[in-house]
């Protein structure tokens, strides 16, 4: 069946460095990949996403990439810092006719000033 | 525009009740979808609704039931409540040609 796995599940790095988050899907039609931070006792935040006809996408700190050969896909976060400690989740989704996400485990990122 | 909202927050039930949660989503927007979201099984899609129709739905029992009314805010209800259904409950809502979900605060169900 559809599935999505997420790695590390936790992740701690000193600030300032980068931090790399990796996930794999198994449904070879997903099409749109998002990921979500979420922080103790809030809803997931959207806060990149990627689509199949695109391999890479920045926006200022962070970065996704895509391969769709290898169905894996990436979030990179460079200069971190102690705000973007938070729990971090992929998705994948065919984004036709349906907001289906099938998520992953989750990865508990800690930055340690 | 105002977020998602979710109500109310926090409940707590006892096994055997049935609980009813409310989305209301972003203005304009005509998909909410929902999940259930536990330590064990992470983020689970639970179903979605667009226009008012169940579009599609995932792998849990008849007990968890929504339904969608004319101006997009949604309602789900879970009958006989089992100690396994306690978890945070999230609602996202789509515009109706982006890919994107936005989710909101989430309504935590705790069944004892």
């Amino acid at each position: 069946g559809e599935n999505v796995e997420q790695h590390p599940s936790t992740l701690s790095v000193q600030e300032g460095d980068s931090a790399v988050i990796k996930c794999t899907y198994s449904d070879s039609a997903s099409n749109y990949f998002p990921w979500y931070k979420q922080e103790l006792g809030k809803g997931p935040q959207l806060i990149i996403d990627i689509r199949s006809n695109v391999g890479e996408k920045k926006d200022q700190r962070i970065a996704v990439t895509l391969n769709k050969t290898a169905k894996h896909f990436s979030l990179h976060i460079t200069e971190t810092q102690p705000e973007d400690s938070a729990v971090y989740f992929c998705a994948a989704s065919r984004a036709s006719g349906t907001y289906k996400y099938i998520f992953g485990t989750g990865t508990r990122l800690k930055v340690l000033a | 525009k105002a977020g998602v909202t979710q109500t109310p927050r926090y409940l707590i039930k006892t096994r055997g009740q049935q609980v009813t949660l409310s989305c209301s989503p972003i203005s304009g927007h005509r998909s909410v979808s929902w999940y259930q979201q536990t330590p064990g099984q992470g983020l689970q899609f639970l179903f979605e609704y667009f226009s008012e129709t169940q579009r599609n739905k995932g792998n849990f029992p008849g007990r968890f039931s929504g339904r969608q009314f004319s101006n997009s805010r949604s309602e789900m209800n879970v009958s006989t409540l089992e100690l396994g259904d306690s978890a945070l409950y999230l609602c996202a809502s789509s515009g109706g040609t982006i890919y994107e979900q936005y989710f909101g605060p989430g309504t935590r169900l705790t069944v004892t």
